[in-house]
This record gives C-alpha cells, structure tokens and sequence, in this order.
C-alpha cells in the first residue's frame, strides 16, 4: 500500500501561531497533494508537489517532500481561526498509465483557537 | 466556478435496499472516482471510470457496488443490496485528463445512512 499517514492526528493552536502537519508513505510516487476538509464537506486540493520537487509554496501553505524518507510536511503560517479543518495528505502512486487513484492518509485535525 | 455536484445529500434507508447515488462531474473532465469515508475515517477509493468503462477498483467496491454513466453529464454509484456498514460519506470526485496533475475534484459528498 502506498497509503499516506499523517501525524498528528489532532492538533490545537493559538491564532496566528503556525501549523505543521506530517505525512508519510509507502511506495514511490508521482506526486504527493494535500487536501483540506470542513467538517461534513468535501476535499479541497490544496496544493501539489511532485516527486522530483523537494518544496512548494502557494500562499501560506509551504509543503516540503523527502522522498528518501517518504515523507512530507504541511506548514500553514500566520494560523486563522478558519483554517480550522482537516487536513488530508494524498499520494499519485506509479501505476498503470492512465491510472489517477489517490490514496489518502487519515487526516490531522486542525483546531486554531481565536 | 465548475464544480462537481451531488445528489442526495443525505439517504436515510433500510438495510437490504437499493441505493442510487448521483454525480455530475465538471462538464470537460473524462476521469470519475468514487470514494467513500466513513464517519472520523480516512478517504477510501472506491472505483474509477474512464471511457464508459472501470479503469480501476479497490476491494471495497464489491459486487454490490456498481457505476454507470446513463448520460453525457451524470455519474452513480449503485448499492444493490445495503448494509450496515455501507454508512458513509460517498464523495464523488473528476479530473481532466491524461494531461493533468493529478489535482482531484471533489463534490461535498452524499451522506448515506442504513438502518
């Protein structure tokens, strides 16, 4: 399975103060997408960083991907109370052309305290 | 904006029913998914469909399971016989093509429920 695990599973923090989020995986990728979920809504792409990048920016969101070690990170800078939501990493695996499954991870549980 | 819409957004039905949940995906994208999450859980993939047919399929999407694309616009997921443990958010996603990232376009889900 090339599964993604994100780490923590829950995480609290102040306003403004900044997120980090984990994830880790199995396999070799394509690329590797973070997705972000409001409660009871559907996934939001956020950004996307493939395999032979090493980081990203869009915003206030800065991935970073170390294949070596199977493993991304989600950084939210400058936290807001609306970030509050979870947050999905998702892997593009190296399968048969024409394959676009995504395999998700568990999720971390973003809380950002007003 | 395109977006993919769902419908219903909540089915509420009794254990053994048939349920047929629909999808309209962005109206230029080729490539469909189902997924599914069960409540506090991860996303889990379902099925992909591509030119009319299944491309890929995980162990979930049993003989129960099946998909179809009655029309030029609309995508369903069928449950033919339902079971508890089909209680679940059912997320339908799209995406361009082979040129594409990647980057999957998710509805907001169908909140089925079986008693």
């Amino acid at each position: 399975s090339q599964q993604g695990e994100e780490d923590p599973q829950a995480l609290s923090i102040q306003e403004g103060e900044n997120a980090t989020m984990n994830c880790s995986y199995k396999t070799s990728i394509n690329n590797l997408q973070w997705y972000r979920q409001n409660s009871g809504r559907g996934l939001v792409h956020l950004i996307l960083i493939r395999s032979n990048e090493r980081e990203k920016h869009s915003g206030r969101l800065r991935v970073t991907l170390d294949t070596s070690k199977k493993s991304s990170s989600l950084l939210i800078t400058a936290s807001r109370a609306a970030d509050t939501a979870s947050y999905f990493c998702a892997t593009r695996g190296l399968s048969r052309a024409g394959s676009y499954q995504l395999t998700f991870g568990k999720g971390t549980k973003l809380s950002v305290i007003p | 904006e395109p977006e993919v819409t769902q419908t219903p957004s909540h089915q509420v039905t009794q254990m053994g029913q048939e349920v047929i949940l629909r999808c309209v995906p962005i109206s230029n994208h080729l490539y469909f998914y189902w997924y599914r999450q069960i409540l506090g859980q991860k996303v889990e993939f379902l099925v992909s469909f591509y030119n009319n047919e299944i491309s890929e399929k995980s162990e979930i999407f049993d003989d129960q399971f099946s998909v179809e694309r009655p029309d030029g616009s609309n995508f369903t997921l069928k449950i033919r016989s339902t079971k508890l443990e089909d209680s679940a958010m059912y997320f339908c996603a799209s995406t361009a093509g082979p040129t594409n990232t990647g980057e999957l376009f998710f509805g907001e889900g169908s909140r089925l429920t079986v008693l």
